[in-house]
């Protein structure tokens, strides 16, 4: 059962970038099924897919933050990061990690991680 | 991008009332839609994938329907532990774009 842990800073300075890691246990990161996931849920609203990463290093950004950011993969540690460069207070939420899986011809996001608060304030 | 509409944004039920959710992709999805339920403070949990199939694990009392642009998640008989907030999601193509949820409440 593939289990999904993000880590990183809680508050984040204004322009800087925020950083973050997900690490993925009980199953393999390079398994081909799978695209490694970001997802974010402003506080009391919606979620918002940011993009994802294959272990074949292909990835795919939603074209609203494209600019801003990377998705990476360490096979090595089982873990796949999020950087998100020139953050503004808009930018503060809940970060998921999440799986993409595809299956018999369908995806979806599972299993998930709990999910980490970043703060964006000076 | 693909417009996710969902409706009623919120509603108010009893333990065993029948509770129908429906989604509304802006252009045909054929059947690339799921279901999550999100708890307060908690991490979306996938219910439904491929519009009517249900994840492993999840009661028989959530079904899925629909396909193209219209889609409905049904709770035969709710329970209090579905009192949460529910989002539909495609996965036609990118960007992957969620419904704006629909919570459930007690009445």
């Amino acid at each position: 059962q593939v289990q999904l842990q993000e880590s990183g800073p809680g508050l984040v300075k204004p322009s800087q970038t925020l950083s973050l890691t997900c690490t993925v246990s009980g199953g393999s990161i390079s398994s081909g099924g799978y695209y490694w996931s970001w997802i974010r849920q402003h506080p009391g609203e919606g979620l918002e897919w940011i993009g994802y990463i294959h272990n074949s290093g292909s990835t795919s950004y939603n074209p609203s933050l494209k600019s801003r950011v990377i998705i990476s993969l360490d096979t090595s540690k089982s873990q796949f990061s999020l950087k998100l460069s020139s953050v503004t207070a808009a930018d503060t939420a809940v970060y998921y990690c999440a799986a993409y899986y595809y299956a018999s011809g369908s995806y979806w996001f599972d299993p998930w991680g709990q999910g980490t608060l970043v703060t964006v304030s000076s | 991008d693909i417009q996710m509409t969902q409706s009623p944004s919120s509603l108010s039920a009893s333990v065993g009332d029948r509770v129908t959710i429906t989604c509304r992709a802006s252009q045909s999805i054929s059947s690339y839609l799921n279901w999550y339920q999100q708890e307060p403070g908690k991490a979306p949990k996938l219910l439904i994938y491929a519009a009517s199939s249900l994840q492993s694990g999840v009661p028989s009392r959530f079904s899925g329907s629909g396909s193209g642009t219209d889609f409905t998640l049904t709770i035969s008989s709710l329970q209090p532990e579905d009192f949460a907030t529910y989002y539909c999601q495609q996965s036609f193509s990118t960007p992957f774009t969620f419904g704006p949820g629909t919570k459930v409440d007690i009445k």
